[in-house]
Order: C-alpha cells, then structure tokens, then sequence
C-alpha cells in the first residue's frame, strides 16, 4: 500500500492551459504539504494544510491554488500555467506539525511546452 | 527569513572514501532533518536531530548537530555505490515563531565510482 500516492506521475501540457494535480495519504496524519522542486533539485514548500486549515502559503503565485477536502487528501490546482511551472511537485505528510518527518510521494513531473 | 545553506553542492568519490555535507542555519533550529532521494525518486528521511551538541549513527552514516543548533553535518564512512543519491538537510526554525515550516538546503548530490 502506497503511504502518499500522487497522480498523476507525468503531466505534459500547453502554456495556458489549467492542470491539478491530486494526492492522498492513508497515513492517518494531520498535516500536509506541496513542494515545488526545480531543475536544479531544489525544493522549495509552497502550501502546507493541518486539518484542513491552511497553515503555510509561500510566495506563490495566485495561479497555484491548494484545496484540502479533508485531512487525507491535498490537491494542487494550477491555472493559466507558464513555462516556469515545469518541475516536479511533491505531496508530502507529517504525523505533527512541528517535529514529524515528512513521507514524500513519488512527484509528478510537470511539463509545459 | 530563515535560510539554509548546504555544502558541498556536489561531490564526486571513489568507492571507499570518505563523504561528507554540512548545513548551516541563518536562525536557530528547533530540530534539523536529512533526507535522501535518489536519481529519479523522492525524498526519504533519514533521521531527526532534536538536542544541541547531539550525534546518530545509522550503520556508516553519522550525524551531528551542533551546539549552538544552527549547524549539521551528515558524514559517510567508506562510501558504496548504494549511497549515490542528493542528501538534503532540512531545519525548523526555534526562534519563537511559527515552526510548522520545514526550510531545506539544496542538497549535496553524492556519485560514487565503482
């Protein structure tokens, strides 16, 4: 059983066209994140939810919306996507907030051409 | 706000060597985290450093945290083939603030050759 499972793995895409991109946990945590990382291998956090609630919400462009419909589930929803959105998105979860270790999913590698 | 700084950014050894990547914090840290991701996967933890001064040891891997909590060093003893990956620290700010944040460094990318 997948702990954090993204979908999907590969995205290619037009420039202006809207994308989501949906992750799920069967880790019964509270917290959720998105990160961004770029071809440089940095990873920078975009959004994180606990309980629904959203907790952390980086410099990120309004196109990038996160919606959580419940603890167990953060989905990524971008519009109007640009070039510079190509990169891999990482869901991730944590049991607590402030101390837990994040379990990864596997990232969806976005593409716009 | 918070930074975390991580050299080397790549390093390059023989089978055997020795490897080693150090963190350093612009703030003091709560707790400081490693992570591995190998080429193509994503990031697994490693382990967690909570108290100043503090050292782990996972099999060939030890890890420190300084005293003053604003610094880390992950250090490989003989490294093997398996040990290629990109190895992230990643520190929570314990300035007082909101700690919910995980900042990591960009990570040292470690090939060996067999």
């Amino acid at each position: 059983d997948t702990a954090v499972s993204q979908t999907p793995k590969y995205l290619v895409t037009q420039m202006g066209n809207d994308k989501s991109i949906k992750c799920e946990q069967n880790l019964g945590h509270d917290t959720m994140y998105w990160y961004k990382q770029d071809s440089k291998k940095f990873l920078k956090i975009m959004f994180s939810y606990n309980n629904k609630e959203l907790i952390i919400n980086e410099t990120v462009p309004n196109r990038f919306s996160p919606k959580s419909p419940d603890k167990a589930h953060l989905n990524l929803h971008i519009n109007s996507l640009e070039l510079g959105d190509s990169a891999v998105y990482f869901c991730a979860s944590s049991h607590l907030s402030d101390t837990g270790e994040l379990f990864f999913g596997e990232g969806s590698r976005l593409t716009v051409l | 706000g918070q930074q975390v700084m991580q050299i080397p950014q790549y390093q390059h050894v023989q089978e055997g060597e020795d490897f080693t990547t150090y963190c350093n914090s612009s703030t003091t840290l709560s707790n400081i985290q490693w992570y591995k991701q190998r080429p193509g996967g994503h990031p697994v933890f490693l382990i967690q450093l909570v108290k100043s001064g503090e050292v782990k040891k996972q099999k060939r891997l030890t890890f420190q945290f300084g005293e003053a909590k604003k610094n880390s060093s992950l250090h490989i003893t003989a490294t093997q083939t398996t040990d290629v990956g990109t190895y992230f620290c990643a520190g929570r700010d314990g300035s007082g603030g909101s700690n919910y944040k995980l900042t990591f460094g960009k990570g040292t990318l470690l090939t060996v050759n067999p």
